[in-house]
């Protein structure tokens, strides 16, 4: 069955750069696209990037100076890096998978991203 | 950039009341619209896409409708399980999503 799992470290300090990782299984990257969307606690959703089935990036706007995503296709891995991380980055950071139409029917579970000294 | 607004932000009601949430698009979203439901230290799970068409395995209490920017979500009899966070998001250039409807039960 489709899975997503993402992993990576839970604290991270101030101005450095946050790395994470989306595993998945049960389907192949190069068939479809996987997106990477945060939650601040208590907050909403906001959509931060996604990587297309082709190899192709599009990113959010309001990140795309600081936002990189990339994968493996060998390892099933797509990779997130944001650098110059605040406090305000502090956030569940969800991989969830496009269902070609643009929707997300699958989701990860979510990690908790804290950005503190 | 598309904007999307969701109202109202906190909604309160008794089980079996008939549940309407709004979302609008500041332009045009041509049906590319998808509701999903949080609950509390979940991740979201889709709900509806294409504005009205119910994904596989949800109640068929919950609909959608709407076109153009204006688009409701309803739940025909509300039950306990249904209390949750509803967000709503568009995927008509670029990718956006609402800023969300707590449901609670009165």
């Amino acid at each position: 069955q489709v899975q997503l799992k993402e992993s990576g470290p839970g604290l991270v300090q101030p101005s450095q750069t946050l790395s994470l990782t989306c595993t998945v299984s049960g389907f192949s990257l190069m068939d479809y696209s996987v997106h990477w969307v945060r939650q601040p606690p208590g907050k909403g959703l906001e959509w931060m990037g996604r990587m297309k089935y082709d190899g192709d990036t599009y990113y959010n706007s309001a990140l795309k100076s600081r936002l990189s995503i990339s994968r493996d296709t060998s390892k099933s891995q797509v990779f997130l890096k944001m650098n110059s991380l605040q406090t305000e980055d502090t956030a569940i950071y969800y991989c969830t998978r496009d269902n070609y139409g643009g929707w997300f029917a699958y989701w990860g579970q979510g990690t908790l991203v804290t950005v503190s000294s | 950039d598309i904007q999307m607004t969701q109202s109202p932000s906190l909604l309160s009601a008794s089980v079996g009341d008939r549940v309407t949430l709004s979302c609008k698009a500041s332009q045009s979203i041509y049906n590319s619209l998808a509701w999903y439901q949080q609950k509390l230290g979940e991740a979201p799970k889709l709900l509806i896409y294409d504005a009205n068409s119910l994904q596989t395995g949800i109640p068929s209490r919950f609909s959608g409708s709407g076109s153009g920017t204006d688009y409701t979500l309803t739940i025909s009899s509300l039950q306990p399980e249904d209390v949750a966070t509803y967000f709503c998001q568009k995927y008509y250039s670029g990718w956006t999503f609402g800023g969300g409807t707590k449901l609670e039960l009165k």
